[in-house]
């Protein structure tokens, strides 16, 4: 069992539509961070949150960290091919200074 | 600085047959960390150094496994007696240490296949 759980696994969807990609966990996290990877590549950082129901917007993604510091959402408005890759959730606790991932959720967006 | 430096990106290998992997992290941070990544799914924790001391090792580092960070700045894994169930892309990543709050920079990785 992961630490952290994404949800969906896969998401397909056109171009212009929305799509909400779901990261949960029973464990509470200091921080919470959201990278993209893309085949062959390693993970690029997209944003950290840190206070529990924080909301951030980047561009068409808006992210917010669950109000107990236990879960996450990553929101993405309009997708564009561009957006298309793995989304990776990473959670740091308190102590410690390792991220631990989720499995990941891979979302294409068909032009 | 152009970030974090992983070579070679691509290894393959014989099963049994020892491999090593260099990541040069970004020059001014002093934590590095190595995690395992298999085909659709999350990385995995290995270890990371701050300087140069190894601070953490998962238990998916088994005794073949070994990593190093001499000098406090590049480090290198080395995989021993490879076995196919070691493919995988092998990510470095560095931070700082000050205010951290869980940021890491990432390598392009390097793939392993073992025949």
């Amino acid at each position: 069992t992961q630490l952290l759980e994404q949800s969906p696994q896969f998401l397909s969807i056109q171009e212009g539509e929305n799509l909400t990609v779901y990261c949960n966990s029973s464990s509470v996290f200091s921080s919470l961070q959201w990278y993209r990877q893309e085949p062959g590549e390693g993970p690029v950082l997209l944003v950290t949150v840190v206070t529990g129901g924080e909301v951030k917007k980047l561009k068409r993604l808006t992210f917010q960290f669950g109000d107990a510091r236990k879960d996450s959402s990553l929101h993405i408005t309009a997708a564009q091919p561009g957006d298309t890759g793995l989304y990776l959730c990473a959670g740091k606790k308190a102590a410690g200074n390792k991220l631990t991932f989720g499995g990941g959720t891979r979302v294409l967006v068909k032009p | 600085d152009t970030g974090v430096s992983q070579n070679p990106r691509h290894k393959i290998t014989k099963r049994g047959q020892n491999v090593t992997f260099r990541c040069d992290p970004i020059s001014e941070h002093n934590r590095l960390y190595w995690y395992r990544q298999t085909l659709g799914q999350g990385p995995e924790f290995l270890t990371y150094f701050q300087n140069e001391a190894q601070l953490e090792k998962s238990r998916l580092l088994s005794d073949r496994f070994s990593a190093e960070r001499p000098k406090g700045s590049f480090s290198t894994l080395e995989i021993q007696r490879t076995e196919q169930g070691d493919s995988a892309m092998y990510l470095c990543a560095s931070s700082s240490s000050g205010g951290y709050t869980g940021e890491l920079f990432f390598g392009e990785g390097s793939r392993l296949t073992v025949l």
